[in-house]
């Protein structure tokens, strides 16, 4: 069956980065895109990007434009997210997801930015 | 960019109504819309995609309708268990954005 298993919860300090993982498994890991999705305490859900694993093309929402890197590694099956120069405001639980008609979803990895 | 906007923000029903959210895009999206539930500290779970196709496992009082900018989720008879957040999601190309979503909860 598939699953996405998601690296653990992160604390970092303003400005700093982090990279988030998301490990594939149960289909052929090069024929879908991947998402990013994250969800701030008590706010809706946001798209940041997606990443095509295949040949590792990528498209960003403008909010996150310079800051966001999506990459992937083929021979893990997995695929990252990286966000820079942090802030209070990227405090959030962050999803990579297999969304429209897929509907897979990671656990989610808590990102909370504190000084 | 196209926008997704849902209303209600906030609903309020008693078990056993009929509930209704919308879901309009700002540009025609042709079919490409996907419902997701959400209940507290969970994970988005998957409901309709296509606009109208229910996913496997979804209780059938769930149903979606709708095409190009105006889309419904519909649940014919509201359970407790649907107390939830509700979001739809235009897929047809990126951004792919979300609604703001729609809270549901029992009268």
């Amino acid at each position: 069956q598939v699953q996405l298993v998601q690296s653990g919860a992160e604390v970092k300090k303003p400005g700093a980065s982090v990279k988030v993982s998301c490990k594939a498994s149960g289909y052929t890991f090069t024929s879908y895109y991947m998402h990013w999705v994250r969800q701030a305490p008590g706010q809706g859900l946001e798209w940041m990007g997606i990443i095509n694993p295949s040949g590792g093309s990528t498209s960003y929402a403008q909010k996150f434009q310079g800051r966001v890197t999506m990459t992937r590694d083929t021979s893990t099956s997995t695929v990252y997210m990286e966000l820079s120069s942090l802030r209070s405001e990227d405090t959030a639980v962050y999803y990579c997801a297999m969304t429209g008609e897929l509907g897979y979803w990671g656990q989610g990895t808590l990102v909370t930015v504190s000084s | 960019d196209i926008q997704m906007t849902q209303s209600p923000s906030s609903l309020s029903a008693s078990v056993g109504d009929r509930v209704t959210i919308t879901c309009r895009a700002s540009q025609g999206i042709s079919n490409y819309l996907a419902w997701y539930q959400q209940k507290p500290g969970k994970v988005p779970k998957l409901l309709i995609y296509a606009a109208s196709t229910l996913q496997s496992g979804v209780p059938s009082r769930f149903s979606g309708s709708g095409s190009g900018t105006d889309f419904t989720l519909t649940i014919s008879s509201l359970q407790p268990e649907d107390v939830a957040t509700y979001y739809c999601q235009k897929y047809n190309s990126a951004p792919y954005s979300f609604g703001q979503g729609t809270k549901l909860e029992i009268k």
